[in-house]
């Protein structure tokens, strides 16, 4: 069964900080990496949908780089801004279907 | 573009109750999917349906839960009767193919289910 793991649980930043977290799933039959955020009481947000090793993928502020030979994803979120305060999901579909298997998130605070 | 909706947003229901959440997938996506997310873990898979028909229900616990999508468009999930571990957030999403793990899933707000 796919394990997909993410750390920190947990992280609180000040605004203007930098910040970085990690997803990890095994390098075996990869075939994607998602990334959400999800603000609570609204919907989970896709933020990357990642399939090539090395590839780098950018929206605003936030950053995903992806290494398939190692199983890891970092996000990264320059300059953090309290609207960035969220829970951020990363997921990989299960061997030869769609069915995303998601890790347990990082929740972000980022603090004024 | 109108998103994927749910309803209702909250439920508080007590143990040995009935249930049930409807989901709107976005016009035109061929895939809908239930995930049930319980405190501190992540989402998890119950259900996938591809257009009307069942694609996998392995996670879905078949003596309480049930599920049907109407003519492959709306669909609703069941809890008959509810049971304390079942206090989760259910979160209905869709895709337009549901081809392959590489295609982006829209998910909608979720709906906040309390057993009491």
């Amino acid at each position: 069964i796919l394990n997909v793991e993410q750390s920190p649980q947990s992280l609180h930043v000040q605004e203007g900080d930098s910040t970085n977290f990690t997803c990890s799933f095994p390098s075996s039959n990869f075939y994607a990496l998602h990334w959400y955020r999800w603000e609570t009481a609204k919907s989970p947000e896709a933020l990357f949908v990642m399939t090539l090793n090395g590839d780098e993928k950018k929206k605003g502020r936030i950053s995903a780089t992806l290494n398939t030979k190692e199983g890891y994803s970092y996000l990264y979120i320059k300059g953090s801004q309290p609207e960035d305060s969220a829970t951020y999901l990363c997921a990989s579909p299960s061997y030869n279907t769609d069915k995303l298997i998601f890790g347990t998130g990082t929740r972000l605070q980022v603090f004024p | 573009e109108a998103g994927v909706a749910q309803s209702p947003r909250y439920k508080i229901i007590e143990k040995r109750q009935s249930v049930a959440f409807w989901c709107n997938p976005i016009s035109g996506h061929a895939t809908l999917y239930w995930y049930q997310q319980i405190l501190g873990q992540g989402p998890k898979l119950l259900i996938q349906f591809q257009n009307n028909g069942v694609v996998d229900d392995s996670q879905l616990p078949k003596d309480r839960f049930s599920a049907e999508r109407l003519k492959g468009v709306d669909s609703t999930l069941k809890i008959q009767p509810a049971k304390l571990e079942d206090s989760a957030v259910y979160l209905c999403a869709s895709s337009l193919f549901g081809i392959g793990g590489g295609e982006t899933q829209y998910f909608g707000p979720g709906t906040r289910l309390l057993v009491l």
